[in-house]
């Protein structure tokens, strides 16, 4: 199984927007709305932010939103901070039953 | 809460068993999962197990190498590694899934990771 597709880097200024996208197959993406995106700080443990596309777990700012369009999910983070500043990862379930993960995106503020 | 042990230094061919101790959940209700981060790259899904133990899925590059399992009677997680390759260094972390068995909503709780180092 092969990884999702993600930028290497993308960055921004403090309170500006950016979106990173997430690219799979009609094996992953593009047949389940299982798609997570988790918030990885150096020498931390991963953090969920967004899972099911959309949806927020308890706890996690609203500037965090997901979408999802056929094959490619899309993070988008508004009023960036300097402490969201860590790499970011995309999951999807597959129909293997696998769970495949993201490249990861370096994010800079 | 999560705690993983286990890890350290092995030789190419050996083995380690990784073992994740949980607390504060009802372990018995929930898939679990290993994931590991080679030092500089991103993150790897393992292996993930059912609530009775069952149903088990791998990454194909340790299929038949490790093995998942659980005694939900202790709360705990294990991952026997064998054949163990030098490209199986990595911190490795233990996970619960949620949204299962119907949906699969990621993975909410995580350990701080136990590190395995393969190197002759």
């Amino acid at each position: 199984q092969s990884a999702l597709t993600q930028p290497a880097s993308v960055s921004g200024s403090p309170g500006q927007s950016i979106t990173i996208s997430c690219t799979g197959t009609s094996s992953d993406i593009g047949t389940y709305d299982h798609v997570s995106w988790y918030q990885v700080l150096p020498g931390k443990a991963p953090k969920l932010v967004i899972y099911a596309v959309a949806n927020r777990p308890s706890g996690i700012s609203n500037r965090f939103s997901g979408s999802k369009s056929g094959n490619t999910a899309s993070l988008t983070i508004s009023g960036l901070r300097t402490d969201d500043e860590a790499a970011y990862y995309c999951s999807s379930y597959s129909t293997t039953s696998k769970i495949i993960f993201g490249g990861g995106t370096e994010l800079t503020v | 809460q999560l705690v993983e042990s286990g890890g350290g230094l092995v030789q190419p061919g050996g083995s380690l068993r990784l073992s994740c101790v949980a607390s504060t959940f009802t372990f018995s209700s929930y898939w679990m999962a290993w994931v590991r981060q080679a030092p500089g790259k991103g993150l790897e899904w393992v292996a993930n197990i059912n609530e009775d133990g069952r149903t088990k899925n791998y990454v194909d590059s340790v299929e038949g190498r490790f093995t998942i399992s659980r005694d939900n009677a202790k709360n705990s997680l294990y991952l026997q590694m064998t054949s163990l390759r030098a490209e199986d260094k990595a911190v490795y972390y233990c996970a619960r899934e949620v949204g299962r068995p119907h949906y699969y909503y990621g993975m909410d709780v995580w350990g701080q990771g136990t590190t395995v180092t393969v190197s002759s």
